[in-house]
């Protein structure tokens, strides 16, 4: 258990349609990142949080959107969802900006 | 972007023998990670590497920063089944003056050990 709790595990649902991800954080730590894992793109940087507010953007579509809440968990909600979205998004965190982090299990998606 | 070269992008090997895998990058970085994952988890952090020419090992596993900064490789010797997994480097486009605090990872080397 690396400490970072994502929920759900696996999420099925159809095109068009708009589900969230959630992320627990390792206790103390501030910083969250999404990132997402395809079989063609591999592991790509998506958000990054700190403390609640957006600190870097990276390659996140326009109908993907994420926050931070005060008790540091975070959620990724992702609209309109097409079948090129399926893929794994993990979730990361860390204790300050910049150092090491740990990644979430992560949750599978399936946009059928 | 910044694009890394990781190779080989997969192996078999006996159990027993040792491994290499490298990752090369045409930019410059101060900070080389390397990572593993197990199917159905997240990527674990194996060894981090912070200064060019740096050899650090983690038990079994010995990673190595290039001289020139632009690369880094992963030795793992006397491989045993549970290295089966997909290898990733990874750096932080930060540390080279464009971008912040996310990784750049490598599309991974799978390995697979045969018993």
């Amino acid at each position: 258990d690396s400490g970072v709790t994502q929920t759900p595990k696996h999420l099925i649902t159809a095109t068009g349609q708009r589900v969230t991800l959630r992320c627990s954080p390792r206790s103390g730590d501030l910083s969250v990142y999404w990132y997402q894992q395809s079989l063609d793109q591999g592991l790509q940087f998506l958000i990054h949080y700190y403390n609640g507010e957006e600190r870097a953007k990276g390659n996140i579509l326009e109908r993907f959107s994420a926050q931070q809440f005060p008790d540091l968990h975070s959620e990724l909600n992702l609209s309109s969802l097409e079948l090129g979205d399926s893929a794994l998004y993990f979730c990361a965190s860390s204790v300050v900006v910049g150092s090491g982090y740990t990644f979430g299990s992560g949750t599978r998606l399936t946009v059928v | 972007g910044q694009q890394l070269n990781q190779s080989p992008q997969s192996m078999f090997i006996q159990e027993g023998e040792d491994v290499s895998m490298n990752c090369t990058s045409s930019s410059i970085f101060n900070t080389w990670l390397w990572y593993k994952q197990d199917p159905g988890e997240g990527p674990v952090l194996l060894i981090a590497l912070y200064k060019a020419g740096e050899l650090t090992s983690n038990g079994r596993l010995t990673a190595q920063f290039g001289i020139t900064r632009k690369d880094s490789f992963l030795n793992i010797s006397a491989s045993i089944p549970s290295d089966v997994g997909i290898y990733f480097c990874a750096v932080r486009p930060g540390d080279s003056g464009a971008g912040s605090y996310q990784l750049t990872f490598g599309k991974g080397t799978k390995l697979s050990v045969i018993p």
